[in-house]
């Protein structure tokens, strides 16, 4: 079953623009990693967040986390045609030292030139 | 220094046969887990390995099963294969006991006809 859920599923903005991308989750988390995929290929690790940290910063890269609410926010900057893709937050389910990681279904990202 | 490698690219089988597929890991890197990624859908956590041995499982059935190699290269099998089947299968490697982050190899697109 999936843990994270992203909103939107589909997201279109002009070159320029910010976006923004939420993930929900339903059980407690260590940690929290947003991961893209270009055309289905592989994923590439963007960023990760701790559980005891409120925001992170990567260059055009900005992730929130409130533990309270199960929910973390992706916020990309000026975004440009090379940001184009699907974005998936990904949870791990920790129990008994397993460092499973749990994806939801992602957000697809197009970008408008 | 190679990332993840995954083998073959893309492969196509018939209904009932059985596919092996392969991933190297990243140099330094000691676990194996496999994903399956359906089309417009997460990646599905398959298994883990670690020290040649499975060390837990997603909600797959025994169909599938791996090995993991001394020099930590891992192989996916799958037997009897359903249409169900076809989809992106992701390898990922990491650290025992570090980071959860992971490094994702660029997948083999497997089509069951």
């Amino acid at each position: 079953s999936q843990q994270g859920e992203e909103d939107p599923q589909a997201l279109s903005i002009q070159e320029g623009e910010n976006a923004t991308m939420n993930c929900s989750y339903k059980t407690s988390i260590n940690n929290l990693q947003w991961y893209r995929q270009n055309s289905g290929r592989g994923l590439v690790h963007l960023i990760l967040i701790r559980s005891n940290e409120r925001e992170k910063h990567s260059g055009r890269l900005r992730v929130t986390l409130d533990t309270s609410k199960k929910s973390s926010s992706l916020l990309i900057t000026a975004s440009r045609a090379a940001d184009t893709a699907s974005y998936f937050c990904a949870t791990d389910a920790i129990m008994n030292r397993d460092d499973k990681i749990i994806f939801g279904k992602g957000t697809r990202l197009h970008i408008l030139p | 220094d190679a990332g993840v490698t995954q083998s073959p690219t893309h492969l196509i089988k018939t209904r009932g046969q059985q596919v092996t597929l392969r991933c190297s890991p990243k140099s330094g890197h000691d676990t194996v887990s496999w994903y399956q990624q359906a089309l417009g859908q997460g990646p599905q956590f398959i298994f883990q390995y670690y020290e040649e041995e499975e060390r837990q499982r997603g909600n797959f059935p025994d169909r599938f099963s791996g090995h993991q190699f001394p020099n930590y290269s891992s192989e996916l099998n799958v037997n009897a294969l359903l249409l169900g089947d076809s989809a992106l299968y992701l390898c990922a490697t990491g650290l025992a006991g570090g980071r959860v982050e992971q490094f994702f190899g660029p997948g083999t697109r497997l089509t069951v006809l």
